[in-house]
């Protein structure tokens, strides 16, 4: 199994700004995404992240709106640019290692306002 | 493309009672995997059960087991004994094998079944 820390747990942003989530993962993963949860709605991959590459997206998501960054095996980072009010969600990371399920982090509730 | 459908948006169960949540699925793979998440109001998702397609074996974590029938396509969830700790979300999900193409090990998701425990 592995620990996940996800943070900010939550923020309110004002929109045009734009918000970094951070996830920590405390082994290293092969694996790892991110993932939208619009409210009441099930969970929608926005891109895995590539370590040491650009990220791979899902269609309606891109780099400019959601850039992604995977530094190392553990580590990970989702940008909200620009934001608007249709961005509010929880955004939530996951690491996998082969042929394993998926670890989350607790999540970060994004509002713009 | 796979596609994962829950047909139950909300639930309800008595406390000590059983009750089954539905999923199906449709894929052309053969190897694959199934699983079950709970998200509970803290949001954290939670695996609660997982099943290998080529087990014909159903899978089961104490009070929690599956209906796997692959035939049908079908991935049922059972509950023993709820408690009142089981309320939250329950999502099924589906994910195809490493080195099987494309973007594998990504989890395509249900729409959720909201499970209420009543005391």
């Amino acid at each position: 199994s592995a620990v996940i820390s996800q943070k900010p747990s939550r923020d309110i942003c004002q929109r045009g700004t734009s918000l970094t989530i951070q996830c920590q993962v405390d082994s290293q993963v092969t694996m790892m995404f991110w993932y939208r949860q619009q409210p009441g709605q099930s969970l929608t991959l926005i891109a895995t992240a590539n370590q040491g590459s650009e990220a791979t997206y899902e269609s309606g998501f891109v780099i400019d709106k959601f850039p992604i960054s995977r530094p190392n095996l553990t580590f990970s980072t989702l940008t909200v640019s620009n934001m608007s009010p249709e961005d509010s969600s929880i955004y939530l990371c996951s690491a996998e290692w082969v042929d394993t399920e998926a670890f989350f982090g607790q999540g970060t509730r994004l509002t713009v306002v | 493309a796979q596609t994962v459908t829950q047909s139950q948006p909300e639930m309800s169960v008595q406390e000590a009672e059983t009750v089954t949540l539905s999923c199906t699925y449709d894929t052309s793979e053969n190897n694959y995997y199934l699983f079950w998440y709970k998200q509970p109001p803290s949001r954290q998702m939670i695996l609660v059960i997982r099943q290998e397609a080529y087990k014909q074996q159903n899978a089961t974590e104490n009070r929690f087991s599956v209906n796997f029938q692959k035939a049908a396509k079908s991935f049922s969830l059972k509950i023993s004994d709820s408690q009142l700790g089981d309320t939250a979300m329950y999502f099924c999900a589906f994910m195809k094998p490493w080195g099987t193409g494309g973007a594998t090990n990504k989890l395509i998701f249900g729409t959720g079944t909201l499970l209420a425990v009543q005391p």
